[in-house]
């Protein structure tokens, strides 16, 4: 199957970290995705990993991959209430057109 | 200036009718998408456009009929509207030769059949 797995929620304190967590499928997929979705917005590329690489830093942002399990989890450090999203996985299917395969999304709600 | 725009944004219509939304990106890509987000937030893909030829047409029912009438748009046309079908529709575009890959959306179109 194509299902891309995400905890539905996750709330947490501003100035805390937060950890979004996904669980893919393809093992082939070449790159693999944090979207954020913002109240009454489209989905914007967030930050993406290339799947030979372990961990991506991008400023308050860490991406981890984990290929052997198929996990990958999305760092936000020092969270501020702007991060309030939903958070979308996702990975590209690798055997043909550019199919991306989205998560079931985590809505990420950020206590001031 | 607006990547990728739909219109329109709100759509409330009757079951039983057909009515058609519209997406155009000036981003110059060649790849045009449809999505299906549904009151869940869970985002399917529908249909995918590669200079407007169709590439990737997921389970959809035959009343959803999407139309390319150049790279630069790419319209969805809905006959005989259901209860079901009420959701958030998602036109994104994308290039195919490119690093990543990345995904362009529009703002999405909410429809309500009543």
């Amino acid at each position: 199957g194509e299902d891309v797995e995400q905890s539905l929620f996750l709330s947490v304190r501003e100035g805390d970290s937060s950890v979004i967590n996904c669980t893919y499928t393809d093992s082939s997929s070449t790159y693999l995705y944090w979207y954020k979705q913002e109240p009454g917005a489209g989905l914007q590329l967030l930050t993406y990993i290339f799947s030979n690489m372990d961990m991506k830093q991008d400023q308050r942002l860490t991406v981890l991959l984990n290929k052997k399990d198929k996990h990958l989890s999305l760092r936000i450090a020092d969270t501020q209430t702007g991060d309030s999203a939903i958070y979308f996985c996702a990975e590209i299917f690798s055997g043909g057109y550019q199919k991306v395969t989205f998560g079931t999304g985590t809505k990420l709600q950020v206590i001031p | 200036d607006t990547a990728v725009s739909q219109t329109p944004k709100y759509l409330v219509t009757q079951m039983g009718n057909d009515k058609s939304i519209k997406c155009e990106q000036n981003l110059g890509h060649d790849t045009m998408y449809w999505y299906k987000q549904d009151s869940k937030k869970f985002l399917k893909i529908m249909f995918s456009y590669n200079n407007k030829e169709l590439i990737i047409n997921e389970t959809v029912p035959n009343r959803f009929s999407p139309k390319s009438p150049d790279k630069a748009h790419l319209n969805l046309h809905i006959n005989s509207l259901e209860l079901g079908d009420s959701a958030v529709y998602f036109c994104a575009s994308s290039q195919e030769v490119t690093p990543i890959y990345e995904q362009y959306f529009g703002p999405g179109t909410r429809l309500t059949v009543t």
